[in-house]
């Protein structure tokens, strides 16, 4: 059975840093991976996929990258800012358009 | 921007009424998902549904069942609702197979 892990668990930086945050599974037979970002009491924010067959995903200040042989994705995010503060989720899809989730990186950016 | 709704974002009910939780899409989704979410637990899957009428299960199917009567409509009925079915559930829908998934704001349920 698939199982994503994300370290570390809850990171604290402060703002202007780059911070890289890190997704890894157990069975590299993956379609896609995508990355969330969920905010308090709130529901998920999509905010990259990247396909099995790509290495990485740019959106503004953020970069994902995979590497399904190793089963890892990193996402980077550029010179963070307070509002970058929320839960981020990895997740990867193995078929039905089903996800299987990470529990989540808690990031806290101070100002 | 694909918009998914929820009907509710706090419900409160009683041990053993029946609940509907509501989802609607308005992008012409192929595909509804419902999810669970606990502390500690992360996202689990309860059902999804590829097509109108048609549903599969998830990993944590016991105690709910759905309704998709029309394509942008999915439904999480709770039978008879209990206690250890207090959670955030979230509703997420996507084009078709393996495309990206975009989710609801979420209803916090609370079963007293």
């Amino acid at each position: 059975k698939q199982e994503v892990t994300q370290i570390p668990a809850a990171l604290s930086v402060p703002e202007g840093e780059n911070l890289v945050l890190n997704c890894s599974f157990t069975d590299s037979a993956i379609y896609n991976l995508q990355w969330f970002r969920q905010d308090p009491g709130k529901g998920l924010t999509s905010l990259l996929l990247i396909q099995s067959s790509q290495r990485e995903q740019t959106s503004g200040r953020l970069n994902a990258s995979l590497d399904k042989s190793s089963g890892r994705s990193t996402l980077y995010i550029a010179a963070s800012q307070p509002g970058d503060s929320a839960t981020y989720l990895c997740a990867v899809s193995q078929g039905y358009s089903t996800l299987t989730f990470g529990k989540g990186t808690m990031l806290l950016v101070s100002p | 921007d694909v918009k998914v709704t929820q009907s509710s974002r706090y419900l409160v009910k009683r041990t053993g009424e029946k609940v509907f939780l509501e989802c609607v899409q308005d992008m012409d989704h192929e595909n509804m998902f419902w999810y669970r979410q606990d502390p500690g637990l992360g996202l689990r899957l309860i059902y999804f549904s590829y097509d109108v009428k048609m549903k599969e299960k998830g990993d944590i199917p016991e105690g709910y069942s759905v309704s998709r009567e029309k394509k942008e409509r999915f439904s999480l009925i709770l039978e008879s609702a209990s206690t250890n079915q207090t959670s955030m559930y979230l509703c997420a829908s996507s084009l078709g197979s393996n495309n990206e998934q975009f989710f609801g704001p979420g209803t916090r349920l609370t079963v007293l």
